[in-house]
């Protein structure tokens, strides 16, 4: 049973040029997280998805960035036209059923160096 | 919200066993205690949860104090794998579904 999947597990980027983040959940889960973590410091939630449906995008940027998750393939992350100040570890985590008393399984994350 | 407060560090001996606090003194009564573990460069783990009961699995156990203001996570032997950043999080139905970690405490295991 395969956990979390994320890639690119590194990824290096220009200033203003985009990237793309990709997170496959769990098998069967149907909600997915994203968070935001700088370094030397905690895990920030940005945005909670479900299939075809944005559910809170509360802590997601107003501009520049956006998140996906269709009904067929993984869910994405995209930040538009990157900046320094981007550079960090994105944390995908999915659950079964998007209850409070759910677990969320994390991915290994995505490592966004902005040069 | 309802917020967490725990040591930014602690240091164990390889072997012992570890109790890492975490005070919740506006936890409300729909909160759940959840526990996670973020090892070095990885995604967060995770290692337990509870309401009210104390709670045990094969990683850790929980203990709830029977005010909830606080619980503590026990680790019956710590391993040197255990070295990590600990975190508590409350969680409650009307902050979405989304986790929110604080620093957390960073456990260092001694051999």
């Amino acid at each position: 049973n395969a956990g979390v999947m994320q890639n690119p597990r590194h990824l290096v980027r220009r200033r203003g040029q985009e990237a793309r983040l990709r997170c496959s959940p769990m098998k069967g889960h149907s909600h997915v997280y994203w968070y935001r973590q700088l370094p030397e410091e905690g895990l920030k939630f940005m945005v909670y998805l479900q299939k075809e449906n944005i559910i809170d995008e509360s802590g997601m940027p107003k501009e520049r960035f956006s998140a996906e998750f269709p009904k067929e393939g993984p869910s994405i992350l995209r930040i538009q036209q990157v900046v320094r100040g981007d550079s960090a570890a994105y944390f995908c985590a999915s659950s079964p059923f998007g209850a409070s008393t759910d677990t969320q399984y994390f991915g290994p994350g995505t490592r966004l160096t902005v040069l | 919200d309802a917020k967490t407060t725990q040591p930014n560090s602690m240091e164990s001996n390889e072997e012992e066993p570890v109790h890492l606090p975490c005070n919740h003194s506006t936890i409300s009564g729909t909160d759940y205690i959840h526990w996670y573990r973020q090892l070095p460069s990885q995604g967060p783990e995770y290692v337990i949860h509870g309401l009210t009961s104390n709670v045990n699995n094969r990683m850790a156990s929980l203990a709830i104090a029977e005010d909830r203001k606080s619980s503590t996570l026990i680790l019956h032997r710590a391993t040197l794998r255990d070295a990590a950043v600990y975190y508590c999080i409350l969680r409650d139905r009307s902050y979405g579904q989304n986790f929110v970690f604080g620093p957390g405490t960073r456990l260092s295991v001694l051999p």
